[in-house]
């Protein structure tokens, strides 16, 4: 049992190019989501899932985007990198109906 | 609006001395409040949390933390500190109303352990 799993560990991107922080959660949860840390200012909701096929925005979603095709993996999109979002990136998850949230280890990503 | 609002971004103590970090919230219905524990360079851990029942509880590694209403206040303490505590402690609020577990977060408190 792996739990949350996020891959790569750190990554540095040149503006504007793309990559995708890949997530996967071995719990069978439902809901999964993804923050960003920044120094200084707490976790933020980027976007969450309540389940395959299902997506919404959370607090600062622009400039990513999310799918989730499957249970498991719940992949983050960076489009157009910016050095706005150089930050840590965890991935979480949770059973439906649960108050407790798994987080993975987490991504650093520099963008320059 | 939900938010916290976490006292001190770093505290000192020295081994064996009382641990207090400070959280206080702002929620219009009845919250969840919960403190997450990070070690360097890893993700988050649940430490302890409090949803309904008892106002003081109890979490890992000896930490509790009490339910405060009237003061808005969910302040985490350890008697006895050791210096495998020192980490970056969130304390984070939310609701189930939606039926969705949406965390806010306050900006960490970072805790060092002297010998």
């Amino acid at each position: 049992n792996a739990g949350v799993t996020q891959t790569p560990k750190f990554r540095i991107l040149k503006i504007g190019q793309s990559m995708t922080l890949q997530c996967a959660q071995d719990m069978n949860h439902n809901y999964m989501y993804w923050y960003r840390q920044d120094p200084g200012m707490g976790l933020k909701l980027i976007y969450y899932s309540v389940g395959a096929g299902i997506t919404d925005k959370g607090e600062v979603p622009n400039g990513y985007n999310v799918s989730r095709s499957t249970t498991e993996d719940f992949p983050l999109r960076l489009e157009l990198a910016a050095p706005s979002q150089t930050s840590v990136y965890f991935c979480a998850s949770s059973r439906q109906g649960s108050d407790t949230q798994y987080f993975g280890p987490g991504t650093r990503l520099t963008v320059l | 609006a939900q938010s916290v609002t976490q006292l001190g971004s770093h505290v000192s103590v020295s081994e064996g001395a009382l641990v207090l970090l400070r959280c206080n919230y702002s929620s219009s219905v009845p919250p969840y409040l919960f403190w997450y524990v990070q070690y360097p360079n890893q993700g988050l851990q649940l430490l302890l949390k409090y949803t309904t029942g008892a106002t003081l509880v109890k979490g890992i590694n000896g930490f509790e933390a009490e339910f405060k209403k009237s003061e808005t206040s969910f302040h985490l303490t350890k008697p006895s500190a050791h210096m495998s505590d020192a980490a970056e402690y969130f304390c984070a609020v939310s609701d189930l109303r939606t039926g969705f577990q949406k965390l806010v977060f306050g900006t960490g408190t970072r805790l060092l352990v002297s010998p």
